[in-house]
């Protein structure tokens, strides 16, 4: 079985701060993705990574796939709160056919 | 195409009943995915299809829930015998092969009472 640990559950934070989510496992990923999602909406994808030590920037956010590709982190830059919202990571197994698992999520509330 | 729609967006039931859900998902997409979720949580894996055959069926899912994706088109979910413990949302989702992203549908909010 393949699991997701993401880290923190929650986070809540000023307009203007900087934050790191975390999404580890102990299972090679071909590819890991990131989403958010509001309430009562379904999750959008924000990103793919497929690479080993790949970095993508979307705006204020930066995505890191780890060396590995055991883990990965997203960074977001002043934050704003239209940046409140579940943030998922989610990875397909070790191949690119495999089935798409998802981490707990992290919570996250910026405040104005 | 505007993307993956789920019908119907909200479902009450009483209990014992069967309930089913319908996805059309991205046309072009061979992948179909089902996840349950709930408040708070990262989507629990279901089951997924490409084209038609279904690949694979979470383990942790009772013989009351079953999907189909006939001709590899929209899909089915159906719950038999509704629980309390089936209150949930129900997220529906397509890909590509190779993978390169999940694109969902708003969900199925699944009420028991």
């Amino acid at each position: 079985t393949q699991l997701l640990e993401q880290s923190p559950q929650f986070l809540s934070i000023q307009e203007g701060e900087n934050l790191t989510v975390y999404c580890n496992s102990s299972s090679v990923f071909s590819s890991l993705q990131w989403y958010r999602q509001e309430p009562g909406e379904g999750p959008v994808l924000l990103v793919t990574v497929v690479t080993g030590g790949e970095v993508k920037k979307l705006k204020r956010l930066t995505f890191q796939f780890g060396d590995a590709r055991k883990d990965s982190s997203l960074h977001i830059t002043a934050a704003q709160p239209g940046d409140t919202g579940l943030y998922l990571c989610a990875g397909v197994g070790g191949t690119s056919y495999g089935k798409l698992t998802f981490g707990q999520g992290t919570i996250l509330t910026v405040h104005p | 195409d505007t993307g993956v729609s789920q019908d119907p967006r909200h479902k009450i039931t009483k209990r014992g009943q069967n309930v089913t859900f319908r996805c059309d998902p991205i046309s072009e997409h061979n992948r179909l995915y089902w996840y349950r979720q709930t408040l708070g949580q990262g989507p629990e894996f279901l089951t997924y299809f490409q084209n038609e055959a279904q690949l694979e069926k979470s383990r942790l899912l009772s013989d009351r829930f079953s999907a189909e994706r006939p001709k590899g088109s929209f899909s089915t979910l159906e719950i038999q015998r509704t629980e309390q413990g089936d209150s949930a949302m129900y997220l529906c989702a397509s890909s590509l092969v190779p993978f390169s992203g999940a694109f969902f549908g708003q969900g199925t909010r699944l009420t028991v009472v």
